[in-house]
């Protein structure tokens, strides 16, 4: 079985710096993807960035971007130079192909506040 | 298309009434899920359909629970007898997905999802 978790329920970081949320997983597949959303306050789920498996370079979007360290079973988010409106929840989800299932699993997210 | 539509986004409802909650997708995409998330924790997978055939219906979607997708576009997630345990916000996601499985990098869009309420 999948799992996602995340451990810290909650970062407070002043706007400008930049911040690490961590996420770890647990599959005993080869072929996984991982996923960072964004749910701000009304309730949307916004799709950050990518990593796969295979993929030998961290992803990066912008000011995002995501440590991936495949032996550790961990995929960190790095937000580079914050904004007040990077305050949000945000969720590490892990995608697995078996047997066509196509769902992802969260972790319980992180709730970021950027302070001014 | 502007994205994942749900509605409504917000139902208050009498435990033992059947709610119905609809989901219309991005138009091109052939998959479409069903999540629930309650409050502080992260959105949990109830059911995944391909095109109007629904493929993997989770545990925590007790008989009380159906979902559908007629006609492979606009969904709907019926809960009958509810129970104050029901609420939660419920999530739309759709994706695009080629074959029968799909790249695993598909992601899925989220709509802003319907907060239910039983009283």
């Amino acid at each position: 079985a999948q799992k996602i978790t995340q451990t810290q329920p909650g970062m407070f970081v002043q706007e400008k710096e930049a911040v690490t949320l961590d996420c770890t997983y647990d599959t005993s597949d080869q072929s996984y993807g991982l996923f960072w959303y964004k749910q701000p306050s009304s309730g949307e789920m916004i799709f950050l960035i990518y990593q796969g498996s295979y993929d030998e370079q961290n992803a990066t979007e912008g000011r995002y971007s995501l440590n991936f360290q495949k032996a550790r079973k961990s995929a960190n988010l790095v937000i580079s130079a914050s904004q007040l409106g990077d305050s949000a929840m945000y969720f590490c989800a892990m995608r697995a192909l078996i047997q066509g299932a196509q769902k992802l699993v969260f972790g319980q997210g992180t709730r970021l506040t950027i302070n001014p | 298309d502007t994205g994942v539509s749900q509605n409504p986004r917000h139902k208050i409802t009498k435990r033992g009434q059947n709610v119905t909650f609809r989901c219309d997708p991005i138009s091109e995409h052939n998959r479409l899920y069903w999540y629930r998330q309650t409050l502080g924790q992260g959105p949990e997978f109830l059911t995944y359909f391909q095109n109007e055939a629904q493929l993997e219906k989770s545990r925590l979607l007790s008989d009380r629970f159906s979902a559908e997708r007629p006609k492979g576009s606009f969904s709907t997630l019926e809960i009958q007898r509810t129970e104050q345990g029901d609420s939660a916000m419920y999530l739309c996601a759709s994706s695009l997905g080629r074959g029968q499985q799909g790249a695993l990098n598909t992601e899925a869009f989220f709509g802003q999802g319907t907060r239910l309420t039983v009283v």
